[in-house]
């Protein structure tokens, strides 16, 4: 079985550019998330989608960060524009709650490490 | 707010010793109860989970961790650890609310190297 894929695996610009982040989930898997992970700290939620909608995105800093997931499958993380503090691991995960009967289990991509200069 | 601590940052320890990292949260009701490991340049990988039933819960590699619900705790434990168990151990939680589960949340995570 495949993993969860991201890309790019590093990314480095400079403040007030744009970047984004693509996120392909495990075939099958309904539930897709988008976590921030700062260097010393465990990785923090920024949203959360049940095929294509929003579950939970109440620590998404929606000035500067956006997300889709347009067909329910693949999803992009999109910064604009970015600040000094936005550098961080960006990792996506995904989960089947449907197969587990809610006790679900969420599987991590290799993230993308993001520098702002 | 749910909150998970994980109280040691750096453990240093020699091959074949045994190894115990404590991990509590806050949070009254149900829980599902995780740890996840990175090895140096990989990816989050899930090392045991405890969702119910018998608190002693077995992972890969040896590891096991323990839920104790009086005491909000879920540690880590390897009776005897190798150098290639280097990595960094998150703990983390979802509590249930409503019937439903919320978001996980993580510890800060400990950084485990062994001596070889």
């Amino acid at each position: 079985e495949a993993g969860v894929a991201q890309s790019p695996r590093y990314k480095i610009i400079e403040k007030r550019q744009s970047v984004a982040f693509w996120c392909n989930p495990i075939s099958g898997h309904a539930t897709l998330y988008w976590y921030q992970q700062i260097l010393g700290q465990g990785p923090k939620l920024l949203i959360q989608f049940q095929n294509n909608g929003v579950v939970d995105d109440s620590q998404l800093p929606k000035d500067r960060f956006s997300a889709e997931r347009l067909k329910g499958v693949d999803s992009t993380l999109k910064i604009q524009p970015a600040k000094l503090e936005d550098s961080a691991v960006y990792l996506c995960a995904s989960s089947s709650p449907a197969a587990s009967g809610g006790r679900d289990t969420q599987y991590f991509g290799p993230g993308t490490r993001l520098t702002v200069l | 707010a749910q909150s998970v601590s994980q109280h040691n940052h750096h453990v240093i320890l020699s091959e074949a010793a045994s190894l115990e990292l404590g991990c509590n949260y806050s949070y009254g009701g149900t829980v599902n109860l995780f740890w996840y490991v990175q090895y140096p340049g990989q990816h989050l990988q899930l090392l045991l989970k405890y969702f119910s039933g018998d608190p002693l819960v077995k992972g890969i590699k040896g590891f096991e961790a323990e839920f104790i619900k009086s005491k909000f705790s879920f540690n880590l434990r390897k009776p005897s650890v190798q150098w290639s168990d280097t990595a960094e151990y998150f703990c983390a939680v979802n509590a249930f609310s409503s019937g439903s589960a919320r978001q996980l949340t993580f510890g800060s995570g400990t950084q485990l190297t062994v001596l070889p």
